[in-house]
């Protein structure tokens, strides 16, 4: 089953416009981590935010914030003021505490902005 | 070194050939995964480790072998390349749970 769930392939919008990603996710686990990634055509993997699940408050950080709401599972990226260098792809991302470490990764939405 | 680093960087292989991606950090990270990134996939996990002496399987694991024998290095084994597993190879690792992993330069893998 997929555990993590993008939705949009390829997103436009236009500068300084604020943007929404979507990440939906699928865990039994009461206590899991979710992440977002952002990468640039040159290919390097950035990370943007974390959220945990426990967490009561949705994380920011500068331009990003995590829009968490967990009874629906899902992990929504905001980019508020979107700039020119913010087309990327952006990977969601969910580790679950479970014993393990493993790390998944969505499929990603390729965001372009638009001057 | 700084950081977690990946070579090569590049590669063509001949389809048949034996191949070892290296994987070396040197943040005493206890997790450490392999993913391959292929357009539409996003990043699909081979294999991880919790910490070293242990390995686990991700989505992908056919074909690949890895080992832990100590904390910094994860090498991925291909024992027989096949033209399916031409890719883009990113390694990583983690330290505390629920904090970033961090990510190689990746290797971009070319079988022919």
């Amino acid at each position: 089953a997929q555990k993590i769930t993008q939705t949009q392939p390829g997103m436009f919008v236009q500068e300084k416009e604020a943007v929404t990603l979507d990440c939906t996710y699928d865990t039994s686990d009461q206590s899991y981590g979710l992440f977002w990634y952002k990468q640039p055509s040159s290919g390097e993997m950035i990370f943007l935010i974390y959220q945990g699940s426990y967490d009561e408050q949705n994380a920011t950080e500068g331009r990003y914030s995590l829009n968490f709401q967990k009874a629906r599972k899902s992990a929504n990226l905001v980019i508020s003021a979107s700039q020119l260098g913010d087309s990327a792809m952006y990977f969601c991302a969910m580790r679950e505490d479970g014993g393990n470490e493993k790390l998944t990764f969505g499929t990603g939405t390729r965001l372009t902005i638009i001057p | 070194i700084a950081g977690i680093t990946q070579a090569p960087t590049s590669q063509i292989l001949a389809a048949g050939r034996r191949m070892t991606l290296r994987c070396t950090q040197d943040m005493r990270h206890n997790a450490m995964y392999w993913y391959r990134q292929d357009l539409g996939l996003g990043l699909r996990l081979i294999h991880y480790s919790n910490t070293a002496g242990t390995t686990g399987k991700g989505e992908v694991p056919d074909g690949y072998s890895v080992s832990r024998a100590n904390t910094d290095d994860f090498p991925l084994t291909l024992a027989s390349a096949v033209p399916s597993q031409t890719s883009v190879y990113f390694c990583a690792s983690s330290g505390f749970p629920n904090t970033e992993a961090f990510f190689g330069q990746g290797t971009r893998l070319t079988v022919v």
